[in-house]
């Protein structure tokens, strides 16, 4: 399975923006760039997901480098209730009938400041 | 619509002791899946179903047992409790494969807390 890597913790200043990094090198051609978040106490909630162009929604963007080796997410303007542990994950396909897994790293541990 | 819908919310066990823990989801998806959360670190997967009857193992299955006997329920099942399966237990759910596989969400449900004593 194509793996992730992130940064362990990350620090921003609320209402300013935040810049989540990933690596996935061995990203496969057909593997969808998804992510979640998790806050405290709770379980992983979705965030946002692309293949190949840049996306945005209500909770944020998604950039993806060219390469598609890389990607970003976005939070536009970080408040209080962003402060959680974000994953970074690849949706992994595989082939009909085999298994298709879905790997969680250890993510990144986003501490908003007041 | 309820979702992932995970019962109990917190159990206690002495070793040696067995249980199942409950997930329910209404939303008619064929994937539904098994996490482990230890303290400090990320998910890690137990066992995954890609629809009813089919089950696989994922990465720390041992010791855990799963069914999908219809689509809406994939219950946990712990055989004999040891104090290493203390943890928060997630099950999560997304659209099957027919539907744009990689594209597909993962729902969470709100975890099941278990402590083996």
């Amino acid at each position: 399975d194509a793996k992730t890597t992130q940064p362990n913790s990350m620090e921003s200043n609320e209402e300013e923006p935040v810049h989540l990094p990933c690596n996935h090198s061995t990203i496969s051609g057909t593997d969808y760039i998804h992510w979640y978040r998790q806050l405290p106490s709770q379980g992983p909630e979705y965030v946002i997901h692309g293949l190949t162009s840049n996306v945005n929604n209500r909770m944020a963007s998604l950039a993806i480098a060219e390469d598609r080796k890389s990607s970003t997410l976005i939070l536009h303007r970080a408040t209080l209730r962003d402060a959680a542990v974000y994953y970074c994950i690849l949706r992994d396909e595989g082939v009909e009938g085999s298994a298709r897994q879905l790997t969680f790293g250890s993510g990144t541990q986003l501490t908003v400041l007041p | 619509n309820a979702g992932v819908t995970q019962t109990p919310k917190f159990q206690v066990l002495k070793t040696g002791q067995s249980m199942t823990l409950q997930c329910a989801q209404d939303m008619n998806h064929e994937y539904m899946s098994w996490y482990r959360q230890d303290p400090g670190m990320g998910l890690r997967l137990i066992h995954y179903s890609v629809g009813a009857g089919i089950t696989d193992q994922g990465e720390v299955p041992n010791g855990y047992n799963v069914s999908r006997s219809t689509t809406e329920d994939f219950p946990l099942r712990l055989l004999s409790a040891a104090p290493s399966q203390t943890s928060v237990y997630f099950c999560a759910s997304s659209p099957g494969d027919r539907e744009n596989p990689g594209a597909n969400v993962l729902t969470f449900g709100a975890g099941s807390r278990l402590t083996v004593l």
